[in-house]
């Protein structure tokens, strides 16, 4: 079964910083397209970057409200994508989920809960 | 960015019942060139992740059952349940990937009478 697991969810001040991984699992990561999507508590889901595999140019997009404060990176060798977040606001306080990407979003981890909070 | 809308926000159905599901995208997610709908929809259950239900607008994944049904072309969507049971209890999202930044409708919640 193929499956994604995030981590490194933890309770960060304002201004910290975290990064957070995802492990997948019994697919072929270093083809896939991986996202990060998130969900801040009591609202809906927002996408917050993209990064393109390796033979596709391994270039990254982000959201607006991240840009230039979160990067995403990927070691193939590990199956593992990260999602590197720096300058940690209130308002990024959601549970995090790394997806792979076929246009649509179709496999999606159980996240992991990033609270930003002093 | 294009604007996902969807209506209404919450849906109160009987176990059986027919429930329907509308998204409106603020420009066309229609893609000509291939004739496709750059659409999709995921539900969402607490304490687990989203599932992708449909994607290109009426493709049914794998594993869904048959009673989720997905139209429509262009700006207007709609995500139908045919015939409601108590596992469909969730807040369900569209999606369009038409074009970055990818966004999702803010959710329909359905709930059960």
């Amino acid at each position: 079964e193929v499956y994604l697991v995030e981590s490194g969810g933890d309770l960060v001040k304002p201004g910290g910083s975290l990064r957070l991984s995802c492990s997948a699992s019994s697919f072929n990561f270093s083809i896939a397209w991986m996202n990060w999507v998130r969900q801040a508590p009591g609202k809906g889901l927002e996408w917050v970057g993209r990064i393109r595999s390796k033979t596709d140019g391994g270039t990254t997009d982000y959201a607006a409200p991240v840009k230039d404060r979160f990067s995403i990176s990927r070691d193939d060798s590990k199956n593992t994508l990260y999602l590197h977040m720096n300058s940690l606001k209130t308002e990024d306080t959601a549970v995090y989920y790394c997806t792979t990407q076929r246009g649509f979003f179709d496999l999606w981890g159980r996240g992991t809960l990033v609270t930003v909070s002093s | 960015d294009i604007v996902m809308t969807q209506s209404p926000d919450s849906l109160t159905v009987s176990l059986g019942e027919r429930a329907t599901i509308n998204c409106k995208s603020s420009q066309s997610v229609f893609y000509s060139s291939n004739s496709k709908n750059y659409l999709a929809w995921y539900q969402h259950k607490p304490g687990q992740p989203p599932m992708l239900l449909i994607s290109w607008a009426s493709t049914r994944e794998s594993g869904v059952p048959d009673r989720f049904s997905g139209s429509g072309s262009g700006t207007d969507f709609t995500l139908t349940i045919s015939s409601l049971q108590a596992e469909d209890l969730a807040v369900y999202y569209c999606q369009q990937y038409y074009s970055a930044p990818w966004t999702f409708g803010q959710g329909t919640k359905v709930e059960i009478k």
